[in-house]
């Protein structure tokens, strides 16, 4: 089974609208981490906004927010206000467990995003 | 520098030719990580250094790879006798510390390198 699901190869928005990108993750560790990361056309991985499976709220980053809904097991990105430079690739990611066992990420397959003048 | 540093930015060999992929990461930053991302994939995880420490090699595809952090600083990810499905972009990743017990550390990624086997 795939830990990380994305289900939208490609998502169009019009600039200063909000979008929606989604993720679903699949673990049975209680203890995990779930990244979001931008990969515009340059290639560069640029880490946005992070959420821990003990946060008791929904991580903010500026115009970047989680929408974690631990049941669900889904951690959606959600942009606002979106602009020409979000255009890229975006990557949802999942550490599992804590301690020594805590490193590695595992990637979804990626959202390509563009915005619409 | 202030960030993850990869050279060569883009690398072209023949099938069959050796190859060495360099990293260098932000400084004093523990953990470092390679990572292999197809065209039109995510990243996918290779091996993971902690100082000097190759503590997991499980994503190495293959006994041709091969990754070393002999000082704990820059690290090299050398592939033996490339294949055409060697060619991907290779992304190394640094973050600042040992597993603190949290899962919130990021990973901070460079460029990654750009390889072609024809």
């Amino acid at each position: 089974a795939q830990k990380i699901t994305q289900t939208q190869p490609g998502m169009f928005v019009q600039e200063k609208e909000a979008v929606t990108l989604d993720c679903t993750y699949d673990t049975s560790d209680p203890s995990y981490g779930l990244f979001w990361y931008k990969q515009p056309s340059s290639g560069e991985m640029i880490f946005l906004i992070y959420q821990g499976s003990y946060d008791q709220q929904n991580a903010t980053e500026g115009r970047y927010s989680l929408n974690f809904q631990k049941a669900r097991k889904s951690a959606n990105l959600v942009i606002s206000a979106s602009q020409l430079g979000d255009s890229a690739m975006y990557f949802c990611a999942m550490r599992e467990g804590r301690g020594g066992s805590n490193y590695k990420l595992t990637f979804g397959k990626g959202t390509l995003l563009t915005v619409n003048p | 520098g202030a960030g993850v540093s990869q050279s060569p930015r883009y690398k072209v060999a023949k099938r069959g030719q050796d190859v060495a992929l360099r990293c260098d990461p932000i400084s004093g930053h523990v953990s470092l990580f390679w990572y292999q991302q197809a065209l039109g994939q995510g990243p996918e995880f290779l091996t993971y250094f902690q100082n000097e420490a190759q503590l997991d090699k499980s994503g190495l595809p293959s006994d041709r790879f091969f990754a070393e952090r002999p000082e704990g600083s820059v690290s090299t990810l050398k592939i033996q006798r490339t294949q055409q499905e060697d060619s991907a972009v290779y992304l190394c990743a640094s973050s600042l510390g040992y597993s603190l017990g949290d899962t919130g550390q990021p990973q901070h990624f460079g460029d990654g390198t750009r390889l072609s086997i024809l």
